[in-house]
């Protein structure tokens, strides 16, 4: 089993380019989350998925759009990248009995 | 949600045990007690969770207390590799996974 896979790993954008990051885990999770870290701090919450087919916001949605496209896979979208957006952004999967990380994308925004 | 209540940052020799505690005084009836840790520049791993009961692991115990107000995750013989930065969070089902700044332990030789 590959976990969970996020890709990019490392992406440099221009203020006001789009982008989507993507997640995939093959565990068969219901729940899947996305997080940003900035550097020094803890991680908080951007948009959660409790099971296929719906989405909730964080503590920080502003900004991102989610997709659940399916069991599987858990796409996080900026439309319109800001600096403050230049983050570490981690996804994660859950079952119960701990949540699984993706490695991270560590993103920039110019 | 619940809110934890951690130490900002602990230290300890290696080969010592460590103890490092969490509160969580709002937490539900329903919601187990996770336990994650987050080492340098990777992405944070699972360590152990529980309900009730005392928990153990190859990792780590987890001792909670009787009124599930407070946890306490014990290393029992702490190593370098233990460096890192420890958040517990209650976790319930269905419901937003969310992490306060944890507790960042350092490993002494």
């Amino acid at each position: 089993n590959a976990g969970v896979t996020q890709t990019p790993k490392f992406q440099v954008l221009k203020t006001g380019q789009s982008m989507t990051l993507q997640c995939a885990q093959d565990m068969n999770h219901n729940s899947m989350y996305w997080y940003r870290q900035d550097p020094g701090m803890g991680l908080r919450l951007i948009y959660y998925s409790a099971s296929e087919g719906t989405t909730d916001k964080g503590e920080v949605p502003n900004g991102y759009n989610v997709s659940r496209l399916n069991k599987r896979e858990f796409s996080l979208r900026l439309e319109s990248a800001a600096p403050s957006q230049t983050s570490v952004y981690f996804c994660a999967s859950n079952q119960g009995r701990g949540a699984y990380f993706g490695p991270g994308t560590r993103l920039t925004v110019t | 949600d619940a809110k934890t209540t951690q130490p900002n940052s602990m230290e300890s020799n290696e080969e010592e045990p460590v103890h490092l505690p969490c509160n969580h005084s709002t937490i539900s009836g329903t919601d187990y007690i996770h336990w994650y840790r987050q080492l340098p520049s990777q992405g944070p791993e699972y360590v152990i969770h529980g309900l009730t009961s005392n928990v153990n692991n190859r990792m780590a115990s987890l001792a909670i207390a009787e009124d599930r107000k407070s946890s306490t995750l014990i290393l029992h013989r702490a190593t370098l590799r233990d460096a890192a930065v420890y958040y517990c969070t209650p976790w319930g089902g269905a419901q937003k996974l969310v992490f306060g700044q944890g507790t960042r332990l350092t490993i002494n030789p």
